[in-house]
C-alpha cells in the first residue's frame, strides 16, 4: 500500500528556517517524480516544487524566489523540503504528493495527510 | 500562461448528478488534467487523469459514479447519484515543462 507521511511542521518566527520530511512506503521515491504542494488557511492548493525520478529534474514555483530547496534520500525513501527566510504568507499545510509515473503523466496520484507550518512572531 | 479556471461553487441535491468544469487557458486546450477531491479536514485524494479526448484513468477505489469528459479546452467531472460524502472541494491540476498548476477549486455542496 502506498503511503506518504509528512512531518517537521510547526511554529517558526519570520525569517526562520524549517525542514519538512515526507516518508514514503509501498514504493521507491527514486523511481517516481515527487512534489510538494501547500494550502494556506481557507485557500486552494498551490504547487511548490517537483523533483524528478530518473532522469532527474527540479522545479520550483516562481513565487518562492530561491528560498526553498527540495531534496530526496533514496536510502531513507524520503523527500524533503528545506524552507528558509520564512514569511507570514508561507503559513500553510504542506503536502507531499507522488506523480503517477507514466510517461508524460504528471498527475499527482497519492497524497500525504499534510503538516502545518505557521510563521508568526 | 498555463492557467486553469474553475467556478468557485456548485450545489446539487442528494441522489442527483452534478457536472463540474475546469477550463484550460488559451493555447493549452490539448493538455490532460487530473481531478482531485478534498473532503473537509482531509488531504486531497486523486480521482482521475482526464485526457483531451475524454478518455480517463481513475485512481484506486474511485467509484463508478465519478466520470470525466472533455470538449475543447473544457474538462468535466461528473458525479452521479450524489452522496453526502461527496461534499467538499474539487481541484483540477495540469502540467507543463517546469510547472504544475492547480485550478482555484470548486466547493460542492450536497443539498
Amino acid at each position: 500500500e502506498v503511503q506518504l507521511v509528512e512531518s517537521g511542521g510547526g511554529l517558526v518566527k519570520p525569517g526562520g528556517s524549517l525542514r519538512l520530511s515526507c516518508a514514503a512506503s509501498g514504493f521507491s521515491v527514486s523511481g517516481y517524480s515527487m512534489n510538494w504542494v501547500r494550502q494556506a488557511p481557507g485557500k486552494g492548493l498551490e504547487w511548490v516544487s517537483s523533483m524528478g525520478g530518473i532522469p532527474s529534474y527540479i522545479y520550483y514555483a516562481d513565487s518562492l524566489k530561491g528560498r526553498f530547496t527540495i531534496s530526496r534520500d533514496n536510502a531513507k525513501n524520503s523527500l524533503y523540503l528545506q524552507m528558509s527566510s520564512l514569511r507570514a504568507e508561507d503559513t500553510a499545510v504542506y503536502y507531499c504528493a507522488r506523480d503517477r509515473g507514466d510517461y508524460g503523466d504528471y498527475s499527482f496520484d497519492y497524497w500525504g495527510q499534510g503538516t502545518l507550518v505557521t510563521v508568526s512572531s | 500562461q498555463l492557467v486553469l479556471t474553475q467556478s468557485p461553487s456548485a450545489s446539487a441535491s442528494l441522489g442527483a448528478s452534478v457536472k463540474l468544469t475546469c477550463t484550460l487557458s488559451s493555447g493549452h486546450s490539448s493538455n490532460a488534467i487530473a481531478w482531485h477531491q478534498q473532503q473537509p479536514g482531509t488531504g486531497p485524494r486523486y480521482l482521475m487523469k482526464l485526457n483531451s479526448d475524454g478518455s480517463h484513468t481513475k485512481g484506486d477505489g474511485i467509484p463508478e459514479r465519478f466520470s470525466g469528459s472533455s470538449s475543447g479546452a473544457e474538462r468535466y467531472l461528473t458525479i452521479s447519484s450524489l452522496q453526502s460524502e461527496d461534499e467538499g472541494d474539487y481541484y483540477c491540476q495540469t502540467w507543463g515543462t517546469g510547472i504544475r498548476v492547480f485550478g482555484g477549486g470548486t466547493k460542492l455542496t450536497v443539498l
